[in-house]
């Protein structure tokens, strides 16, 4: 069964380092989603991604954070000066297109910025 | 905004029980709800969808009803078994673009 996948699997970086999460989606998936998920805490949404633009941001996803589909395959989460809160899962999401209820969620890139 | 309330942070039952989940939503009813499993150290997994004019939905050993006046799903997993142990999240729909809000979840923990 086809699935999401995402690189790396744990990141340790320093504060005020650049970061990039990496993800595959599903071949055939159009739009794409990151969340992130503190420990012990909620998911949450980032930021949605459509015909190469961001269909729609939370309040989370400020000026530090950037996504790029630098290809067919892949869909990048960039965050440009990490801070220590910065720190959590970072999950990618795909569905085939708009609207389409069920995500499928790749396995999260664990990151600690310290 | 939207907030989601799923009451019980853990919930310990004996195997061949029935487990029953709560999520309670606050504002405006959503056109669906969702529960997806999470295991430690990985990404949620969806299991069941529920849309605004249906009140159950079935698959296999799982249930989830969906009660639009007392803004509330029920999520049930019948039979349960040790390998049913997880946490158990439930997500409504955001925006119009499908991102999904979820609640914290519920650990659920199946003992032999």
């Amino acid at each position: 069964e086809p699935e999401v996948t995402q690189t790396p699997s744990h990141q340790v970086t320093q504060m005020g380092q650049e970061v990039i999460l990496r993800c595959v989606p599903i071949s055939n998936h159009l739009y794409f989603y990151w969340y992130r998920q503190i420990l012990g805490q909620k998911v949450e949404f980032l930021v949605s991604f459509y015909n190469n633009e961001i269909s729609e941001k939370s309040e989370i996803f400020d000026d530090q954070f950037s996504v790029e589909r630098p290809d067919g395959s892949n869909f990048t989460l960039k965050i440009r000066s990490t801070k220590l809160e910065d720190s959590a899962m970072y999950f990618c999401a795909s569905t085939r297109e708009p609207g389409e209820e069920t995500q499928y969620f790749g396995p999260g890139t664990r990151l600690l910025v310290l | 905004s939207q907030k989601i309330e799923q009451n019980s942070e853990a919930l310990n039952i004996q195997e061949g029980k029935t487990a029953t989940l709560t999520c309670n939503y606050t504002n405006y009813s959503p056109a669906y709800l969702q529960w997806y499993r999470q295991d430690p150290g990985r990404g949620p997994v969806f299991l069941l969808l529920i849309r605004e004019n249906e009140k159950e939905k079935r698959k296999e050993r799982l249930k989830v009803t969906f009660d639009t006046t007392l803004k509330q799903s029920l999520f049930h997993i019948t039979a349960s078994q040790p390998a049913d142990s997880a946490t158990y999240l439930c997500a409504l729909n955001g925006g119009s673009q499908g991102n999904l809000i979820f609640g914290k979840g519920t650990k659920l923990s199946v003992k032999p």
